[in-house]
């Protein structure tokens, strides 16, 4: 089945570093992609999304560019603050079921990034 | 903007009673989704909804956990008896063509 495999965290940075987070995805189709982030106590906020191959999804400061050669979804980041402390989960959902959108989740990256 | 309502935030229960999780989608979402999301991992779906349909219940584990959507508009998810292994965030999510999440409505069973 579609699965999604994050870098292993916690991640800890300083402020104004640049921001990696790896993503790769298996998936029979096409999927969508997607990057949530989740702040403490908090639910999930979308983040940023690409649809199809070589798009590239941006917010707030982040980006993330669709790579279907390479089955990646990576989000940077050139200059993280303090206020980007947070988990982030890279997910993907299968086009292909009409009316539909399940999300296929990754384990979650734990970001800190200190001042 | 509209957001995702759900209730409470917060519950704690004892091992073998039940509880339940109501959810409240943004207004016109005729899918509406619940997932469960355990302490350092990411969510998983555990029911979805087409109105008052269910399309997707393959991991609800239907000796304990039900769902309902009467109307098609709000949603109630039900354990009983809850388990210690039930202690998580549960996520209610609805979706027209991007998927909005609520904040969640965490549950510890004690």
């Amino acid at each position: 089945g579609d699965s999604v495999t994050q870098m292993e965290g916690p991640v800890t940075l300083s402020e104004e570093a640049f921001l990696t987070i790896n993503c790769t995805y298996t998936a029979t189709g096409y999927p969508s992609l997607f990057w949530y982030v989740q702040y403490p106590g908090e639910g999930l906020q979308l983040l940023l999304k690409a649809t199809k191959a070589d798009d590239k999804g941006s917010n707030k400061g982040f980006e993330a560019t669709y790579r279907k050669e390479t089955t990646s979804f990576h989000l940077e980041k050139g200059s993280v603050q303090v206020s980007d402390s947070a988990v982030y989960f890279c997910a993907l959902s299968d086009p292909r079921i009409q009316g539909a959108q399940k999300l296929v989740f990754g384990q979650g990256t734990r970001l800190t990034i200190n001042p | 903007e509209a957001e995702v309502a759900q209730s409470p935030r917060y519950k704690i229960t004892e091992k073998s009673q039940a509880v339940a999780f109501w959810c409240d989608p943004i207004s016109g979402h005729a899918t509406l989704y619940w997932y469960r999301q355990i302490l350092g991992q990411g969510p998983e779906l555990l029911v979805q909804f087409q109105d008052e349909s269910v399309v997707d219940d393959s991991q609800l584990p239907k000796d304990r956990f039900s769902a309902e959507r009467l109307k098609g508009v709000d949603s109630t998810l039900k354990i009983q008896p809850a388990e210690l292994g039930d202690s998580a965030m549960y996520l209610c999510a609805s979706s027209g063509n991007t998927i909005y999440f609520g904040e969640g409505s965490w549950l510890t069973v004690v």
